[in-house]
């Protein structure tokens, strides 16, 4: 079945550093979505990335989809002790007539030293 | 709007109690789904439904039920509790299919 591969982890950044995680499929995907879940909350929805090598910036995050829609990857500028939580993507396969199944990551922890 | 509700907060069950983790969203969404969530394994599909009357399996639906009689609401039913089944318990819903879920507080559950 689909895989959906993260990496790293864990990533433990001092503030002001740049962050970055990874998303792989062992498929090809609909299209990615993003989201983050602060230590306790839950998961909240980020962005989604539909067309092969789209690009998408938000303030200091810029998202990637690859262009065979296999990857993607977060990017984050200048981290601060806000960015701290856990960032998942999630990719959706669609399968001939179903409603298509998505997929998340195991995730990527990001924590912020002052 | 409230968005997605999600009550209890905690759970403390004993192996075979029976309970069912109440949803509820306000968004008219038609979509709503089940996750569980364990450390370190991101999210687990457990149900879903395409709306009032349907609902189908995700990736990990032994030992649960749905059912979905309202747009707004979709209960997960556990019906013979077991220490697997220890976990934090997600709904969440959307208005189209797998697509910008919106994700209720969760529900913290433990299987003694």
């Amino acid at each position: 079945g689909q895989q959906v591969m993260q990496i790293p982890q864990y990533q433990h950044v001092q503030e002001g550093e740049d962050f970055t995680t990874y998303c792989n499929s062992s498929t090809t995907l609909s299209n990615i979505q993003w989201y983050k879940q602060r230590p306790g909350g839950h998961p909240v929805f980020l962005i989604q990335l539909v067309k092969s090598g789209e690009v998408k910036k938000q303030k200091r995050l810029t998202f990637q989809f690859g262009e065979a829609k296999k990857n993607s990857s977060l990017h984050i500028t200048a981290t601060q002790t806000t960015d701290v939580g856990t960032y998942f993507c999630a990719g959706l396969e669609r399968d001939g007539g179903s409603q298509g199944n998505l997929i998340f990551g195991k995730g990527t922890k990001l924590s912020v030293k002052p | 709007n409230a968005g997605v509700t999600q009550t209890p907060k905690f759970r403390i069950l004993k192996i075979g109690q029976s309970m069912t983790l109440q949803c509820t969203q306000d968004m008219n969404h038609n979509y709503m789904y089940w996750y569980r969530q364990d450390p370190g394994m991101g999210l687990k599909l457990i149900y879903y439904s395409v709306g009032a009357g349907i609902t189908d399996k995700g990736e990990v639906p032994n030992g649960y039920n749905v059912s979905r009689s309202t747009t707004e609401d979709f209960p997960l039913r556990l019906e013979l509790a077991a220490p697997s089944q220890t976990s934090v318990y997600f709904c969440a819903s959307s208005y189209s299919s797998h697509r910008l879920l919106y994700f209720g507080p969760g529900t913290r559950l433990t299987v003694l």
